[in-house]
């Protein structure tokens, strides 16, 4: 596509269900980037694929939250039984080898 | 681990002033880059800039890598420049993309 694309982009959930977050990255990006940012905060970085593969999940901040990337594309953010504090923006970004990087729109958590 | 340290961390202009941002490393450069977060919290690539300088309208970029730090230039401040800007780099030069803290600026009218 033209541009990073995020999905939903808003999402409020009750706390303890199980959401999912999309990332389609520009077309031909071989990394792909998760960061969470709460209000008025940096970017914490998450999670980067290069390919399908996460040579760092080092970021993840508990057992709650796993991704995956599929077919080199897509890639999906899941958080299991989520709690208040997981409310925030989550950003996605791509990139073709170590060039220039290029970000989604976000997607703003609101656990209730 | 590496740091990325920006300065200043809050910075206010009247319209029409000149302003320096500056990202300092604690180790190798890999890869820098600047970008701005809007108001609507979107963010802009604004240089790819691992070495040398860019120029860019009113604003330009420098990294001395040797020296391990970079730094943004705006000139002629304009109220749609305020927002936070943010440098990035690949410590150890692995594509793992690591953020700063942001310089958030506001410029008046």
């Amino acid at each position: 596509g033209a541009g990073v694309s995020q999905s939903p982009s808003n999402k409020v959930t009750e706390k303890g269900k199980d959401v999912e977050l999309r990332c389609d990255p520009i077309s031909g990006h071989t990394a792909l980037y998760w960061y969470r940012q709460s209000l008025g905060q940096g970017l914490e970085f998450l999670i980067y694929f290069q390919g399908n593969s996460a040579p760092d999940k080092s970021g993840l901040p508990s057992d709650r939250f796993s991704a995956e990337r599929t077919g080199g594309s897509v890639s999906t953010l899941t958080i299991q039984r989520t709690q208040q504090e997981d409310s925030a923006v989550y950003l996605c970004a791509s990139r073709y080898g170590q060039g220039e990087a290029f970000f989604g729109q976000g997607t703003r958590l609101t656990v209730v | 681990g590496i740091q990325v340290e920006q300065s200043p961390p809050d910075l206010i202009l009247q319209e029409g002033a000149n302003s320096t941002l500056r990202c300092n490393f604690s180790d190798s450069v890999n890869n820098l880059q600047w970008f701005h977060q809007n108001p609507w919290g979107q963010l802009i690539n604004l240089f790819y800039i691992p070495s040398g300088t860019k120029q860019n309208g009113r604003l330009s970029a420098t990294t001395v890598a040797t020296e391990r730090y970079s730094l943004l230039y705006i000139s002629s401040s304009q109220t749609t420049d305020s927002g936070v800007y943010f440098c990035s780099e690949d410590p150890y030069n692995n594509n793992d993309m690591r953020f700063g803290a942001g310089t958030r600026l506001t410029v008046k009218p």
